[in-house]
C-alpha cells in the first residue's frame, strides 16, 4: 500500500496568512493526488484534484502543486472559514489511501 | 442535485452485525464505481471497500476482508455494506462516496454522503 504522510500535523495561523501543507507519497504517484477539507461533524469536501486542478466552486486562494512523491496545498490568504482539517489522498493505486490530516487552527 | 444519503448505523455489541445503506440520487448510479470510507472518532479517513458498476469486482481494505461485504442494487440506486463480526476498532462514521469520473475505479471522491455512525461496544 502507498503511504501518505502530511506535514505538519497541526498548524496555527492568522487570517490573511499564507499557508502551505505538504503531502509526501511513499512511492511515485504521478499527479494522482487530491486534497479535501473537512470541518467538524461534516463530510470531507473536495478542493483540488489531480494535484493542481481546482474543484468547481472552490475559491481561487486554494492551489495545489507537485508530482511524483511531493505535493503541496497552498492557501494564499487565510479566511475565517478555512480553519478546518485538510487531507491528501492518492488515487494512483488500490487501496486508495489518505494522509493523516493537517489541522489548521486560528492563532 | 447529486446526493448520497447513508443510513443503518447504530450501537452494536462486539461480534455483532450491521447493514449500512446508501441511497443515491441525481446521477446515473449504474455508471459509477462506489466506495465506503470510514473515520474513527478523532482520527483520519480510511477507505474501506469499493464495487464496480455491475457488482462484478469488489475490493476491501485488509482489516475488513472476510468480515465486510459491499454490494449494490442498481435498480434501487442503492449501495450497501454488510458488516459482520464487528470489533471495537470498527467504530467510526461510515461515508458513502462516489468517484468524480464515471467508470473510474480510482479517482477523487465527489460527492460524499453525510455519514452514519457505527459504534461497537458492550
Amino acid at each position: 500500500d502507498i503511504q501518505m504522510t502530511q506535514s505538519p500535523s497541526s498548524l496555527s495561523a492568522s487570517v490573511g496568512d499564507r499557508v502551505t501543507i505538504t503531502c509526501r507519497a511513499s512511492q511515485s504517484i504521478s499527479s494522482y493526488l487530491n486534497w479535501y477539507q473537512q470541518k467538524p461533524g461534516k463530510a470531507p469536501k473536495l478542493l483540488i484534484y489531480a494535484a493542481s486542478s481546482l474543484q468547481s466552486g472552490v475559491p481561487s486562494r486554494f492551489s495545489g502543486s507537485g508530482s511524483g512523491t511531493d505535493f503541496t496545498l497552498t492557501i494564499s490568504s487565510l479566511q475565517p472559514e478555512d480553519f478546518a482539517t485538510y487531507y491528501c489522498q492518492q488515487s494512483y493505486s488500490t487501496p486508495v489511501t489518505f494522509g493523516q490530516g493537517t489541522r489548521l487552527e486560528i492563532k | 442535485e447529486v446526493q448520497l444519503v447513508e443510513s443503518g448505523g447504530g450501537l452494536v455489541q462486539p461480534g455483532g452485525s450491521l447493514r449500512l445503506s446508501c441511497a443515491a440520487s441525481g446521477f446515473t448510479f449504474s455508471s459509477y464505481w462506489m466506495s465506503w470510507v470510514r473515520q474513527a472518532p478523532g482520527k483520519g479517513l480510511e477507505w474501506v471497500a469499493n464495487i464496480k458498476q455491475d457488482g462484478s469486482e469488489k475490493y476491501y481494505v485488509d482489516s475488513v476482508k472476510g468480515r465486510f461485504t459491499i454490494s449494490r442494487d442498481n435498480a434501487k440506486n442503492s449501495l450497501y455494506l454488510q458488516m459482520n463480526s464487528l470489533r471495537a476498532e470498527d467504530t467510526a462514521v461510515y461515508y458513502c462516496a462516489r468517484p468524480k469520473v464515471p467508470a473510474a475505479m480510482l479517482n477523487w471522491f465527489d460527492p460524499w454522503g453525510q455519514g452514519t455512525l457505527v459504534t461497537v461496544s458492550s
